[in-house]
């Protein structure tokens, strides 16, 4: 079964540090990767994805993550964060039922607060 | 235009009453879907409907129909929901699957 863990709940850093949220999966085939965020009381916006290529994979809002086929990873991350980075960060993978019907396998969330 | 929109933003309904959410995209694509999102979780699947067709629906019950008019309209009609029911809906499109357009969600509070 196809599955996305996001081991931390939450993940605290300090403005102008680094920023790491941490994905892992497992798929049976080849994973087309996603990272959604939702800020509070808003939907979901789409940040990046892993579909072939370039194993680091740059985004919106200055997002990029490291696509790692042996460690089974798609860590996000960003080198200086903002206050306004805070939020709900959703990695996910794609299922395939089908055609065009494909189904996103998500992770549980992690909550992302960046200290001022 | 990269935008997929939904109406109402909020809504509160009592448990008799009759509603229905909106959610339009004009980006041509053909598949599109619905989920319900409970605080601070991951969405939930609900329905698909690709090329118009309903493709999925994830058990969900049946107090919830939804509608596909056309390829850019997808309607959720809601009759005789529970507290529970409460959540943010989410609708999404998609071209051909490889990654979701979600809109801002209708925020629902059953009375």
């Amino acid at each position: 079964a196809q599955s996305v863990a996001q081991p931390e709940d939450q993940v605290k850093v300090a403005e102008g540090n680094p920023l790491t949220v941490k994905c892992t999966y497992s798929v049976s085939g080849n994973p087309y990767l996603f990272w959604y965020v939702q800020y509070p009381n808003r939907g979901l916006q789409f940040l990046l994805k892993y579909i072939t290529g370039d194993n680091l994979v740059k985004g919106s809002y200055g997002f990029e993550a490291e696509f790692n086929k042996s460690q089974t990873s798609f860590h996000l991350k960003k080198p200086s964060a903002l206050v306004s980075d805070s939020a709900l960060y959703f990695c996910a993978v794609r299922d395939i039922k089908g055609l065009a019907n494909y189904q996103l396998i998500w992770g549980a969330g992690t909550k992302v607060i960046i200290k001022p | 235009d990269t935008e997929v929109t939904q109406t109402p933003k909020h809504l509160v309904m009592g448990m008799t009453n009759k509603k229905s959410l909106k959610c339009e995209q004009h980006m041509g694509h053909r598949a599109m879907y619905w989920y319900k999102q409970k605080a601070k979780k991951p969405p939930e699947l609900m329905f698909v409907y690709s090329y118009e067709k309903l493709s999925i629906n994830e058990s969900v019950p049946s107090r919830f129909s939804p509608e596909c008019p056309n390829s850019s309209l997808l309607n959720l009609h809601l009759h005789a929901l529970q507290p529970e029911d409460s959540a943010l809906y989410l609708c999404a499109s998609s071209q051909d699957g490889r990654w979701q357009y979600f809109g801002p969600g209708t925020r629902l509070t059953v009375t």
